[in-house]
């Protein structure tokens, strides 16, 4: 079976700019939830999506959205691009809003300049 | 608010030494404990886990023990190979209520480089 997916891989954008980062879970899991891994830390919890629903937020400004889609699959959108927002963007998949175990995909590496 | 703290880094060994890498916590609550692996331009991938006090989770030669008492999931392995270099990652998943809605979260050490020789 398949992963965790995400796409793009990479991307550049300057600041000021939107992005959009996808993520596909794997079947069956209902839940996705993404992180933010600045180089040298550990992953910081954005937000999580459970029934195409915003159920757990972190300490991220209102720039950082997101939706879920009735495939379970979601989208992560940041606007007003910061140089702060250059990250590693991971998104996790588990069966269920409140199930402890996350698998997660490769990530988005995205660059801010 | 819960919180892991890893022993800093980076850790270097030779091929066949035995590791340890330190991890302590605090939560409120039973959370459940994890290691994750990173390896080099890859995302993160689930080592072993425990869910409980006493717990020993396990997993390609890695163990740790949950250990209430001392709030702490120390990783070890007794032989390490050259492939085992990578960034471990200490973490807790807490369940929160939020809105009248309940959600699972992950909270993460800031990692320990591994990095080791033949």
């Amino acid at each position: 079976d398949a992963g965790v997916t995400q796409s793009p891989t990479h991307l550049i954008k300057t600041r000021g700019q939107h992005v959009t980062l996808r993520c596909s879970p794997i079947s069956g899991h209902k839940s996705v939830s993404w992180y933010q891994q600045v180089l040298g830390q550990g992953p910081q919890f954005i937000f999580q999506y459970y029934e195409k629903e915003e159920r757990g937020r972190g300490n991220f400004p209102d720039r950082f959205s997101a939706r879920q889609f009735p495939n379970y699959s979601s989208e992560l959108n940041v606007n007003a691009l910061l140089l702060g927002d250059s990250a590693l963007y991971l998104c996790a998949s588990s069966l269920s809003r409140v199930v402890d175990e996350q698998y997660f995909g490769p990530g988005t590496r995205l660059t801010v300049t | 608010g819960n919180s892991v703290t890893q022993m800093e880094g980076p850790v270097t060994l030779s091929e066949e030494a035995f590791l340890t890498i330190n991890c302590t916590y605090t939560a409120t609550g039973y959370p459940s404990l994890f290691w994750y692996v990173q390896y080099p331009g890859e995302g993160l991938q689930l080592l072993l886990k425990a869910t409980k006090a006493d717990d020993k989770g396990s997993n390609k030669g890695f163990e740790a023990t949950y250990r209430k008492e001392t709030t702490s999931f120390h990783l070890e392995k007794g032989s390490v190979q050259v492939s085992d270099s990578a960034v471990y990652f200490c973490a807790l998943s807490a369940i929160f209520n939020a809105g009248g809605t309940s959600y699972g979260k992950l909270t993460f050490g800031q990692g320990t480089i591994l990095t080791v020789h033949p």
